[in-house]
């Protein structure tokens, strides 16, 4: 298993700034990915963070708006860029160590922007 | 592209019933399927993964079945418990990526 801590675990930004999420994962884990939740929805994928190299993305998620960082196997940052009212929502780091296996989760970090 | 559906009412049910959620899936064939709680304010936690090739998983009072001729999975709990009142979501793997894609969840509520 692996014990995910994130920070912060909530915010209250104002439009235009950026503010920078981080995930410490307590153990090496293979892979880590970023979702995103917004109020009353489900997770959505934003992009997998690659060890040493950029960040994979999904459609719709753009590396300027959301870059990522992951130095090494354990931790891994994610910046929500020039944020509006609309990237208010929980950003939640998970990580695992197979491709076939459990997705462990952070605690997630709620953000609102004003 | 890939599509998700679980019952997006609230599913309410007296302890002790049998709570069933309902997953399908459309548009793909997911090599596994897993099965999360998620609580107010809290990350999901992972409760069971079935495999394309099994019909059936139990760990404890959950049962999760897996039909790949209907594209449907189903989620049971039996003996419910009003800690059981939960936000339960499916998600469906994306082949050989280790990325998962979750369905929109159903709140279950459970009543003493």
């Amino acid at each position: 298993s692996a014990v995910i801590s994130q920070k912060p675990s909530r915010d209250i930004c104002q439009r235009g700034t950026s503010l920078t999420i981080q995930c410490q994962v307590d153990s090496q884990v293979t892979m880590m990915f970023w979702y995103r939740q917004q109020p009353g929805q489900s997770l959505t994928l934003i992009a997998t963070a690659n060890q040493g190299s950029e960040a994979t993305y999904e459609s719709g998620f753009v590396i300027d708006k959301f870059p990522i960082s992951r130095p090494n196997l354990t931790f891994s940052t994610l910046t929500v860029s020039n944020m509006s009212p609309e990237d208010s929502s929980i950003y939640l780091c998970s990580a695992t160590n197979n491709w076939a296996g459990e997705l462990f989760f952070g605690e997630g970090s709620r953000l609102t922007v004003l | 592209s890939q599509k998700i559906e679980q019952n997006s009412e609230a599913l309410n049910i007296q302890e002790g019933k049998t709570a069933t959620l309902t997953c399908n899936y459309t548009n793909y064939s997911p090599a596994y399927l897993q099965w999360y709680r998620q609580d107010p304010g809290r990350g999901p936690v992972f409760l069971l993964l079935i495999r394309e090739n099994e019909k059936e998983k139990r760990k404890e009072r959950l049962k999760v079945t897996f039909d790949t001729t209907l594209k449907q999975s189903l989620f049971h709990i039996t003996a419910s418990q009003p800690a059981d009142s939960a936000t339960y979501l499916c998600a469906l793997d994306l082949g050989d990526t280790g990325k998962l894609i979750f369905g929109q969840g159903t709140t279950l509520q459970v009543k003493p």
